[in-house]
């Protein structure tokens, strides 16, 4: 019953490095997510994959990249770590059916000192 | 400017009160789906209203989707310690395949 996989759950960078955040799903769904979310704004769509080969940007792309590696996996990178990027990242997955509900993981809490 | 307005931002009662938690929003969504969080941990899905006029229930918790689908509400009867943690609504745009949160409401319910 793992469902989302999120790693790792912790990570402290220093300005200007780079790192990738992996995500994983064992449900066969379609599409997924990367979501940050900071205090008072809610969760902010950054990147998503509607389905396997494909990628667009969502709210807030500017600083990270996306790989669809396979339909279970999709990772978010930052190439140059900023503060502004200090935050909660939840990778989540979905059928691909309209209307349907999101499964989250549990989270990557990034800080960029 | 959020796309989804959640109020109220927080929200501190006793055990036994009622409450509402309003999402409101001047676009169309094709859902309404109302998440639950907890510290340290991701949105889990509590409900999805698809019809406009939609009321579903869950056990003391009741949410109801606009007639407009541009709004929706979370009602709790009889607060528990339990219910507290954060609560997110989110809309799935008409086109695009994608949800688009309100900011949260934090929940605390003493006992």
């Amino acid at each position: 019953n793992a469902g989302v996989t999120q790693t790792p759950k912790f990570q402290v960078l220093k300005t200007g490095q780079s790192m990738t955040l992996q995500c994983a799903q064992d449900m066969n769904h379609n599409s997924m997510y990367w979501y940050r979310q900071d205090p008072g704004m809610g969760l902010r769509l950054i990147y998503y994959s509607a389905s396997e080969g494909t990628t667009d940007k969502g709210e807030v792309p500017n600083g990270y990249n996306v790989s669809r590696l396979n339909k279970r996996e999709f990772s978010l990178r930052l190439e140059s770590a900023a503060p502004s990027q200090t935050s909660v990242y939840f990778c989540a997955s979905q059928p691909g059916t309209e209307n349907y509900g999101y499964t989250f993981g549990s989270g990557t809490r990034l800080t960029v000192v | 400017t959020q796309l989804l307005e959640q109020s109220p931002q927080f929200l501190s009662i006793q055990e036994g009160e009622n409450l509402t938690v309003y999402c409101n929003s001047s676009s169309v969504f094709s859902s309404l789906q109302w998440y639950r969080q907890e510290p340290g941990e991701g949105p889990v899905l509590l409900v999805t209203v698809v019809t406009g006029g939609e009321v579903k229930k869950l056990k003391r918790l009741t949410f109801q989707f606009g007639d407009a689908r541009k709004d929706s509400s979370l009602h709790i009867t009889a607060a528990q310690p339990g219910d507290t943690g954060l609560y997110l609504c989110a809309g799935e745009l008409v086109y695009g395949n994608k949800l688009v949160f309100g900011a949260g409401t934090i929940l605390r319910v003493k006992s």
